[in-house]
Parts: C-alpha cells; sequence; structure tokens
C-alpha cells in the first residue's frame, strides 16, 4: 500500500510569481487535506477535499486555490506568493471527511519565497 | 473555536528516563484528540488518538495519553525515552466545522534525548 506522497520536495520562487503543489493521497482514501507549517509553528489548516469539492477553508486567502482529481489526488495552487508564504506545506488524505477519519500526511513540500 | 496549548516548547531528558508532554485544548464539545510526531524533514506519523471511552490510551512506539476532561488535558507518557525519540511532538484536535473536519494543531514540543 502506496502512502501519501507530495511533490515537488523543495522548491524556490520568487515573490509575485506563482506555484503548484501535488498530493497523490492514499490508495482508497477521497478526502484531502492540506496545511501550511510555518518554522517553529504548528500546521494551520488551509482547506479540505472531499469528491472533488472543496468543502472546507481554514483562515487563508482566495489567492490559496485547490483541486482534486477523480482519482483523488490533489493540487495545491498558491498565486502571487509573498515573503511569508514561505512554509512546509503538508497534504493529508482521509478515508472520509469527518473529524473521526484519521489523516495520513505526506512529507511535505518545503516552499522558500525570496 | 478549538485551541490546542503545549507550554513546553523544548525538553530534555535522558535516554532511558520517563517522559510526560502537555497538551491542554479548548472544544465546546467532545474532542477528537491526537498526538503525532515529526522527524526533521519528515512529515507527520500518527502517535495515538483518543475519540471516546477508555481515557487512558496506548499508542505506538510506547507511548501512552491521558484524557482527562475536568484538566482539558490530553498528556503524552512514555515510561522509558529511547534516543530515537527525539523529534518534534504535537498536539491535535480535530473538529467538525459545517461540511470540513480540521486538524487544530499546538505549537509543538521539542524533544531531545541525552545519552
Amino acid at each position: 500500500e502506496t502512502g501519501v506522497t507530495q511533490s515537488p520536495t523543495h522548491l524556490i520562487k520568487t515573490r509575485g510569481q506563482q506555484v503548484t503543489l501535488r498530493c497523490s493521497s492514499q490508495s482508497g482514501h477521497n478526502t484531502v487535506s492540506w496545511y501550511q507549517q510555518a518554522l517553529g509553528q504548528g500546521p494551520q489548516f488551509i482547506f479540505q477535499y472531499y469528491r472533488e469539492e472543496e468543502n472546507g477553508r481554514g483562515n487563508f486567502p482566495p489567492r490559496f486555490s485547490g483541486l482534486q482529481f477523480p482519482n483523488y489526488s490533489s493540487e495545491l495552487n498558491v498565486n502571487a506568493l509573498e515573503l511569508d508564504d514561505s512554509a512546509l506545506y503538508l497534504c493529508a488524505s482521509s478515508f472520509g471527511q469527518g473529524a473521526g477519519w484519521e489523516q495520513y500526511f505526506g512529507p511535505g513540500t518545503r516552499l522558500t519565497v525570496t | 473555536a478549538q485551541s490546542v496549548t503545549q507550554p513546553d516548547i523544548h525538553i530534555t531528558v535522558s535516554e532511558g528516563a520517563s517522559l510526560e508532554l502537555r497538551c491542554n485544548y479548548s472544544y465546546g464539545a467532545t474532542p477528537y484528540l491526537f498526538w503525532y510526531v515529526q522527524s526533521p524533514g519528515q512529515g507527520l506519523q500518527l502517535l495515538l488518538k483518543y475519540f471516546s471511552g477508555d481515557t487512558l490510551v496506548q499508542g505506538i512506539k510506547g507511548f501512552e495519553a491521558e484524557f482527562k476532561r475536568s484538566q482539558s488535558s490530553f498528556n503524552l507518557r512514555k515510561p522509558s525515552v529511547h534516543w530515537s525519540d527525539a523529534a518534534e511532538y504535537f498536539c491535535a484536535v480535530g473538529a467538525d466545522t459545517g461540511t470540513a473536519s480540521k486538524l487544530t494543531f499546538g505549537t509543538g514540543t521539542r524533544l531531545q534525548v541525552t545519552l
């Protein structure tokens, strides 16, 4: 059974650019959540996708957007990058959308904005 | 809104010594509570979880945690720490928010193990 994978591992972008991060969910999982982890902080919820629809969002601006595909893999897009967007971006998948479902995390993508 | 507090930013223990990491949460209903561990450059691995029932839960790697509703706490313990336990530990509360579910994490406790 393949776990949650994310690509790329590291990424360096310039302020104002756009970036796309990718996540492949664990087999059988239909829900994907994205989290941002700034240095020295705990992860913060960005949004969640369930069966290709965004079904919840944290306190992040609209320039953070996403997609979920029919195979339940997902993308996180960030437009107009700011220096504060530098962080580890974590993807997590689960069997369902409720809080009782265990979320399995990928290794993350480290984004550096210069 | 839910919140999690981990009062200890950094803890150092000797290998073989016991460990307790503190976690306090704020949530209006019965919480879903989790402990995750993160090694450098890695994602998060679930150690254990509490949903209901027995307030003492057992996890992987010899960890356990006790849910105390009266104290709004969910402290993580291990009787004998191994050098490989050095990592960052996060406590989290899970909540259903409308149609979505999300985890709210504390700021983490970094564990250093001395030999």
